[in-house]
């Protein structure tokens, strides 16, 4: 059973508009959230993390929200650029666990010229 | 600086047979992770060393795998006898306590 969830496979957007990218999860004892980027035939790159007691992070054209409420959180990305084409992971973990993700299906971003 | 380096980049095997993958982490990481993603799913925890003691193996799943970390440096991840459930790529991980930096993988494909 799933516990992190991206349920778009695939998203395509215009180069210059926002890409926003959505990830839910099950297990409310998750309390910290990473995004990873990962281009064919190469292993996932850090993108930008959050930490549950925050509910935006934002570093450059990156933003991650988080609602625990609705235990969601999405990655926008803005403006979108045609080299960030590429799967994006969304991962969590506990804290002390010693960064054993749980990790997404991922979603697959083209951003077009 | 060099980073997680995987060997090989691709292995195709028989069932039956054994193959061994080797991960070199980023020097000096004392944090090594194994992770693994078959065809259609996400990517799932194997085990993670630190230094050359397993942190925690409970996502290995069964004993025809075993991963060694030798020195505490790199380490090796054996497969025997493979299955054809066992395809998939085979990523690895190093970190100093923060963000994880992965290898490009192996990607095994047992026939």
């Amino acid at each position: 059973d799933q516990q992190v969830k991206q349920n778009s496979p695939s998203l395509s957007v215009q180069e210059g508009r926002i890409s926003i990218l959505n990830c839910d999860y099950t297990n409310s004892m998750f309390d910290y959230f990473l995004w990873y980027k990962k281009y064919p035939a190469e292993g996932p790159t850090f993108l930008i993390s959050i930490s549950s007691i925050k509910d935006k992070n934002e570093d450059g054209r990156f933003t991650v929200f988080l609602n625990k409420s609705a235990k969601h959180l999405s990655l926008h990305i803005v403006p979108s650029q045609p080299g960030d084409s590429a799967v994006y992971f969304c991962a969590a973990s506990r804290t002390g666990n010693n960064r054993k993700l749980i990790w997404g299906l991922g979603t697959s971003l083209a951003v077009n010229p | 600086e060099a980073g997680v380096t995987q060997f090989p980049s691709h292995s195709v095997i028989e069932k039956g047979q054994t193959v061994t993958l080797r991960c070199d982490p980023i020097s000096g990481h004392d944090n090594l992770y194994w992770y693994r993603r078959v065809m259609g799913k996400e990517i799932k925890f194997l085990l993670h060393f630190v230094k050359e003691s397993k942190q925690d193996e409970s996502g290995m799943p069964n004993n025809r795998f075993l991963a060694e970390r030798t020195g505490g440096t790199y380490s090796t991840l054996k497969v025997q006898p493979a299955e054809l459930e066992d395809s998939g790529v085979y990523f690895c991980a190093s970190s100093q306590g923060g963000k994880l930096f992965f290898g490009s993988g192996t990607q095994l494909s047992v026939l």
